[in-house]
């Protein structure tokens, strides 16, 4: 059974920091691209950063752009995302998502960690 | 970046009837580069179609998927009770990879 299941939110004031970890299990992690996508409570769904599957192509959504870093370590079925100068607007649930082998989509999600940014 | 609009913002239908949603983007997306999610409450989303008109592994026929070039197409055939639910498109054919702000499909 695929399972994707983030950690490291929490509290954290603005211009701090925080690492998102999401932990793959159920399938050939390193076969597949991961993604991370943001909810801010009661709003839509805003993408947020892309990460290959075996190189180091990555994209950024242009929110976030200098300020995140998404990253992998295939040996250890991670998936991480380092974000850097929080702001208040980066308040939500982060969900680490999963390419389809073949096509263009998301086909399998974590259940989210929530990251509040606030003083 | 790509913008996708969808409306309407609500739809409000009862059981057994058709849903039509719209998703138009603010320039032409390539077929294969737009899917469709499903999200209901405290749940992560669920891809329902891929490539415009594919659908994911393990759903219904009732959902079908189509469109070109700037606009596309969620239509659910029959409304069935768990499919009250928010529904996003999604582009990917340029980065930033965008989503439109979503349909909400209540129950009349």
């Amino acid at each position: 059974e695929v399972q994707l299941v983030e950690s490291g939110g929490g509290l954290v004031q603005p211009g701090g920091s925080l690492r998102l970890s999401c932990a793959a299990s159920g399938f050939s992690f390193s076969s597949y691209e991961m993604n991370w996508v943001r909810q801010a409570p009661g709003k839509g769904l805003e993408w947020v950063s892309y990460i290959k599957s075996s190189d180091s192509t990555v994209y950024y959504a242009d929110s976030v752009t200098g300020r995140f870093t998404i990253s992998r370590d295939n040996a250890k079925n991670s998936l991480y995302l380092q974000m850097n100068s929080l702001r208040t607007d980066d308040t939500a649930f982060y969900y680490c998502a999963r390419g389809l082998s073949s096509g263009w989509g998301l086909d399998y999600w974590g259940q989210g960690t929530l990251v509040t940014v606030s003083s | 970046e790509i913008v996708l609009t969808q409306s309407p913002g609500t739809l409000s239908l009862s059981p057994g009837e058709r849903a039509t949603l719209s998703c138009t983007a603010s320039q032409s997306v390539r077929s294969k580069y737009l899917a469709w999610y499903q999200q209901k409450p405290g749940q992560a989303p669920r891809l329902l179609i891929y490539g415009t008109s594919s659908r994911a592994t393990g759903i219904p026929d009732r959902f079908g998927g189509s469109g070109s070039g700037t606009d596309f197409t969620l239509t659910i055939s029959r409304l069935e009770s768990e499919d009250f639910a928010v529904y996003y498109c999604q582009q990917y054919d340029t980065s930033p990879w965008t989503f439109g702000q979503g349909t909400k499909v209540e129950i009349k």
